[in-house]
């Protein structure tokens, strides 16, 4: 089965802009996360999404939004970026049945804001 | 607010050691915890998940146990290799919510 897939895998932007990332999840897993990990915060909850609602959202700006689609895939998107939110986006997926709730992580997409 | 600190923040040991990893978190109502490896620059890979019922659980070398109502983790490393030479992270996921909080790491060096 395959894992959780992310691109783009490395991203050079320019203060201002704005960026999406997209994560897939493992097939048949409908909750998809996403976290932020840098150097001086660690590793941080952005947001969740389980048949396209967003169920929970970590204290970031509204600058960071995200969605999910019908077939359980994901996007997150930061607008007017800043210096600071360089960062390794990494999405993790999970079944949500039964119990199994482990969370399995795509490889991450390298943010880097010049 | 949940917090999460593992402790050493680092370890270097050599090669054939057994070691212990510790994990302590705030707020005992948890759902499960969940220990995940990460070498430099890559994604997390999930070692072992222990829910809130369970006291321990054990993969290949690898065993981790949980004393909820004390707020502690750990996870031991039988006869350590170089290849284990990795960040370990312990991570909580609350009662409510399928969000999970993490500790700054462990970085984990072994030496041959």
């Amino acid at each position: 089965k395959a894992g959780v897939t992310q691109t783009p895998r490395y991203l050079i932007k320019t203060r201002g802009q704005q960026v999406t990332l997209s994560c897939s999840p493992i097939s048949g897993h409908r909750s998809v996360s996403w976290y932020q990990q840098t150097p001086g915060q660690g590793l941080q909850f952005l947001f969740e999404y389980f048949s396209e609602t967003q169920r929970n959202k970590g204290n970031f700006p509204g600058r960071f939004s995200g969605r999910q689609f019908s077939n359980s895939r994901s996007e997150m998107n930061v607008s007017t970026l800043e210096l600071g939110d360089s960062a390794l986006y990494l999405c993790a997926s999970s079944l949500i049945r039964g119990g199994h709730n482990e969370q399995f992580f795509g490889p991450g997409t390298r943010l880097t804001v010049l | 607010k949940q917090e999460v600190t593992q402790i050493p923040a680092a370890l270097s040991v050599p090669e054939g050691e057994n070691l212990v990893l510790n994990c302590s978190f705030t707020d005992s109502a948890i759902y499960n915890l969940q220990w995940f490896r990460q070498d430099p620059g890559k994604g997390l890979t999930s070692l072992l998940l222990i829910q809130s019922s369970q006291r321990e659980q054990t993969s290949g070398r690898l065993n981790a146990s949980l004393d909820k109502s004390s707020g502690r983790s750990t996870l031991y490393i039988a006869a350590s290799q170089p290849g284990d030479s990795a960040t370990y992270l312990c991570a909580v996921r609350p009662r409510y919510g399928n969000k999970l909080v993490f500790g700054a790491g462990t970085i984990l060096r072994v030496k041959s």
